[in-house]
């Protein structure tokens, strides 16, 4: 079993809709939660990090988080054609030197369409 | 503005050459940094964390005789890919740890082509 899961898409929504990608994970101890989205050819850009159970709203993007179910994912709201991108699921794993590592899902291809 | 930095950001080089890539952090220290591979249209492959004065930990299946990584100072991590080949060629981003909940940034990413 994969440790972090996301359906790879592509996601198609019209422009102005929500969006919402969803990830699941194999570890249950892990504790921090984020979402990077990665244009081609550029590395990821951290879009939110979320820690406890619930709702965590940044402007049009909200994480959830749900610990019991081992389940999180990210809202994208009046979707816009810059908004098509990777989106990548990443959750923290024991590392070395006592820092978490992360652990990345294979991406969510998003597609905004006029 | 960039909170962890890397260069070159495109190498190619001949095969059965050496070529190191940089990882700095701008403005703060990292004790730990991250190495990463990412070939054409899959995910990040975590390579090693690179542990400030000691020796990096690799993930498994990865050659730490092949990808060299030395972690000298508190701001710059290198990874030497040694004796390259064709299918080494890929996307390797750095990223380290910053803040009191350890979010981690990545560099810029650095394009390596082996011909």
């Amino acid at each position: 079993q994969k440790e972090v899961e996301q359906n790879s898409g592509p996601l198609s929504v019209p422009e102005g809709a929500i969006a919402s990608l969803n990830c699941t994970y194999s570890d249950r101890v892990s504790q921090s939660f984020f979402w990077y989205r990665q244009y081609s050819g550029k590395s990821p850009e951290l879009i939110m990090s979320i820690y406890s159970n619930g709702d965590k709203e940044d402007g049009r993007f909200t994480a959830q988080l749900n610990k019991a179910s081992q389940y999180v994912s990210l809202l994208i709201r009046d979707s816009q054609p810059s908004d098509s991108a990777t989106y990548l699921c990443a959750v923290t794993g024991f590392g070395g030197g006592g820092y978490n590592k992360l652990i990345f899902g294979a991406g969510t291809r998003l597609a905004v369409h006029p | 503005g960039a909170v962890v930095s890397q260069h070159p950001s495109w190498v190619i080089c001949k095969s059965g050459t050496s070529v190191k890539i940089e990882c700095r952090s701008l403005d703060f220290q990292a004790t730990t940094m991250f190495w990463y591979r990412q070939f054409p249209k899959q995910s990040l492959m975590l390579m090693a964390t690179s542990n400030e004065g000691s020796k990096a930990t690799y993930e498994q299946g990865v050659e730490k005789d092949k990808f060299l990584i030395n972690h000298a100072s508190l701001t710059l991590s290198t990874l030497t890919v040694t004796s390259a080949h064709p299918e080494d060629s890929s996307f390797y981003i750095c990223s380290a740890p910053r803040g009191s909940g350890n979010t981690i940034y990545f560099g810029e990413g650095s394009w390596l082509t082996v011909v």
